[in-house]
């Protein structure tokens, strides 16, 4: 199991900002890395898999990019809607299993 | 699609029973299925994973006598905590997935877990 940081641990946007936040993982044996969005009393959707150092996916206001050599990955949310707020969690994966990160909870405020 | 159902999604029972939580994939064949657990303000914890007609393998510290895991078929797998105590109350969220390592993994909604 690796060791996982994300940061800020929880952050506070007013509706229609952007904001970001950081996924810190160890880069050796990695495989994939995964982001959830976890919202109170529903499943964690899943977000984005990224695998290549440099990869940028995105899903309408969502993106993320990957940097596999130093071990990070951010995650970016573009003009913030109150159903954004949620929880995000990243995933590396090593080995055939995930890593979870502890999650970034953003409140997006009207 | 895509969907994981997980039941119950909250149970209490007394200490010394058996609680079973079953995850199910309702629209594809998961090979292989995952449990976790969630402390309070922790991350998902990864208990084991189970494979459809193998048997689970289970993380370091699990004890898989404790939490018995059956992957019968490629849509369901039971997570049963024998003779509970106050100190196994958690939530516990299965996940599945397809194939490979890099698919995703769709997730139950998991179940609260209360040990009087």
């Amino acid at each position: 199991i690796l060791n996982v940081e994300q940061s800020p641990q929880s952050l506070h946007v007013q509706e229609g900002d952007s904001t970001n936040f950081t996924c810190s993982f160890p880069s050796s044996n990695f495989y994939a890395l995964h982001w959830y969005r976890w919202e109170t009393a529903k499943s964690p959707e899943a977000l984005f898999v990224m695998t290549l150092n440099g990869d940028e996916k995105k899903k309408g206001r969502i993106s993320a990019t990957l940097n596999t050599k130093e071990g990070y990955s951010y995650l970016y949310i573009k003009g913030s809607q109150p159903e954004d707020s949620a929880t995000y969690l990243c995933a590396p994966g090593n080995d055939y299993k995930l890593s979870f990160g502890a999650g970034t909870t953003v409140t997006v405020r009207a | 699609g895509a969907v994981v159902s997980q039941h119950p999604s909250r149970v209490i029972c007394k200490s010394g029973t058996s609680v079973k939580i079953e995850c199910r994939s309702l629209d594809f064949q998961a090979t292989t299925m995952f449990w976790y657990r969630q402390f309070p303000k922790q991350s998902l914890m990864l208990m084991a994973t189970s494979n459809e007609g193998s048997k689970a393998t289970y993380e370091q510290g699990v004890e898989k006598d404790k939490f018995l895991i059956n992957h019968a078929s490629l849509t369901l797998s039971t997570l049963t905590v024998t003779s509970a105590h106050p100190e196994d109350s958690s939530f516990y969220i299965c996940s599945a997935r397809t194939g490979l390592r890099t698919d995703t993994q769709y997730f139950g909604p998991g179940t609260r877990l209360t040990v009087l």
